[in-house]
């Protein structure tokens, strides 16, 4: 099966800096790359997703670049807040299947 | 926004007990899923629903769990003789077509 793997674990960074968050993937037919943030206690929310057929896509501060090859995917926070504090988790659907397999998260936190 | 709703927020239950969870998807949405999170780790997949059956489930989903769609419009999970180690954040999600879920708020299962 697809396994995922996350780092770091935590990063911690200063307001205004940018934050990145990589991922590797195993199942090269794997075809979709969705990121959920979880803030404390709360659901995991989706906050962009990357097809395979696609090597980047930004949302205003946030970005995700996909390296097929490598099979590693990553997510770009530019000019970080505080209110970007939060756990982020990379999946990945493999070839066929809806259901994504979750790396372990990263636990963000922006100091003020 | 539509929402996935879930109760109860958090449940309390003697080791050895049932327990049902309850979700209400999406209204229009056609694919149903439960999720489980034991603290402080990655999102785990437990099972699939659609059409009124299961479609796929990991190997966490055992005989003690099993999932129903009694009303057409409520999805539950069940667990039959909870153990300790069933403690955890249960998220059920719902997705019309695409890749894209919404999780639901959660339910903090704690066995006791």
């Amino acid at each position: 099966g697809e396994n995922v793997e996350q780092h770091p674990s935590t990063l911690s960074v200063q307001e205004g800096d940018s934050a990145v968050i990589k991922c590797t993937y195993s199942d090269s037919a794997s075809n979709y790359f969705p990121w959920y943030k979880q803030e404390l206690g709360k659901r995991p929310q989706l906050i962009i997703d990357i097809r395979s057929n696609v090597g980047e896509k930004k949302d205003q501060r946030i970005a995700v670049t996909l390296n097929k090859t490598a099979k590693h995917f990553s997510l770009h926070i530019t000019e970080t807040q505080p209110e970007d504090s939060a756990v982020y988790f990379c999946a990945a659907n493999p070839g066929g299947s809806y259901i994504p397999t979750f790396g372990r998260g990263t636990s963000l936190i922006v100091h003020p | 926004e539509p929402e996935v709703t879930q109760t109860p927020s958090h449940q309390v239950t003697q080791m050895g007990q049932e327990v049902i969870l309850r979700c209400v998807p999406i209204s229009n949405h056609l694919y149903f899923y439960w999720y489980r999170q034991i603290l402080g780790q990655k999102v785990e997949f437990l099972v699939s629903f659609y059409n009124n059956e299961i479609s796929e489930k990991s190997e966490i989903f055992d005989d003690q769990f099993s999932v129903e769609r009694p009303d057409g419009s409520n999805f539950t999970l069940k667990i039959r003789s909870t153990k300790l180690e069933d403690s955890a954040m249960y998220f059920c999600a719902s997705r019309w077509e695409g890749d894209g879920y919404t999780f639901g708020s959660g339910t903090r299962l704690t066995v006791v």
